[in-house]
């Protein structure tokens, strides 16, 4: 993998339902995987920074884990609520980040 | 904390004029900032990576006499659109990383240039 992809590009649940998606970045030279979530007209917000294969980070409902040796982490989001619709990114570096396309997620109540 | 404001939010010119857009961290100093472009549907690009006090690093295919960069204090970046052609709408976005050694970078929320 040469770049950094996500998938799906977007999703669409009920409220209550619990979701995941997939971020694929280049295995080698690896550094850091950073989560963001990106509500519209608003600035991303950070939601994790992970570095070590294997790491596992909770924050509320939303989880994620990572494996840098296969290039993959996956964000999971527990009972899904209205206010999590928003798009999510993933980068993998530190000063040179590269993006996915990111995941938008939109709750139906 | 670690707030990042970014302004304008959105902004119309003309074509041959150019703009500025400021990238200012409120609350903490930023050693580095960073400047991407977003295509429609597509992913953040970076641009440059400017750091305090020196010059920006461009990536390739970046024009730097058209985006100039400049990163004059520990709080302030801004990226200046040279000449600004219809070619260059599109959705300007900052972040900034607190200080080396930290891997977090907090986003400013990005500005719309339409050239019309």
């Amino acid at each position: 993998i040469l770049n950094v992809e996500q998938s799906p590009q977007s999703l669409h649940v009920q409220e209550g339902d619990s979701t995941n998606f997939t971020c694929s970045f280049p295995s080698s030279n690896f550094y850091a995987l950073h989560w963001y979530r990106w509500e519209t007209a608003k600035s991303p917000e950070a939601l994790f920074v992970m570095t070590l294969n294997g790491d596992e980070k909770k924050k509320g409902r939303i989880s994620a884990t990572l494996n840098t040796k296969e290039g993959y982490s996956y964000l999971y989001i527990k009972g899904s609520q209205p206010e999590d619709s928003a798009t999510y990114l993933c980068a993998s570096g530190v000063n040179d980040m590269r993006f996915g396309a990111g995941t938008r997620l939109t709750v139906k109540p | 904390g670690a707030v990042v404001s970014q302004h304008p939010s959105w902004v119309i010119c003309k074509s041959g004029t150019s703009v500025k857009i400021e990238c200012r961290s409120l609350d903490f100093q930023a050693t580095t900032m960073f400047w991407y472009r977003q295509f429609p549907k597509q992913s953040l690009m970076l641009m440059a990576t400017s750091n305090e006090g020196s010059k920006a690093t461009y990536e390739q295919g970046v024009e730097k006499d058209k985006f100039l960069i400049n990163h004059a204090s520990l709080t302030l970046s801004t990226l200046t659109v040279t000449s600004a052609h219809p070619e260059d709408s599109s959705f300007y976005i900052c972040s900034a990383r607190p200080s080396a050694g930290r891997t977090e970078a907090f986003f400013g929320q990005g500005t719309r240039l339409t050239v019309v």
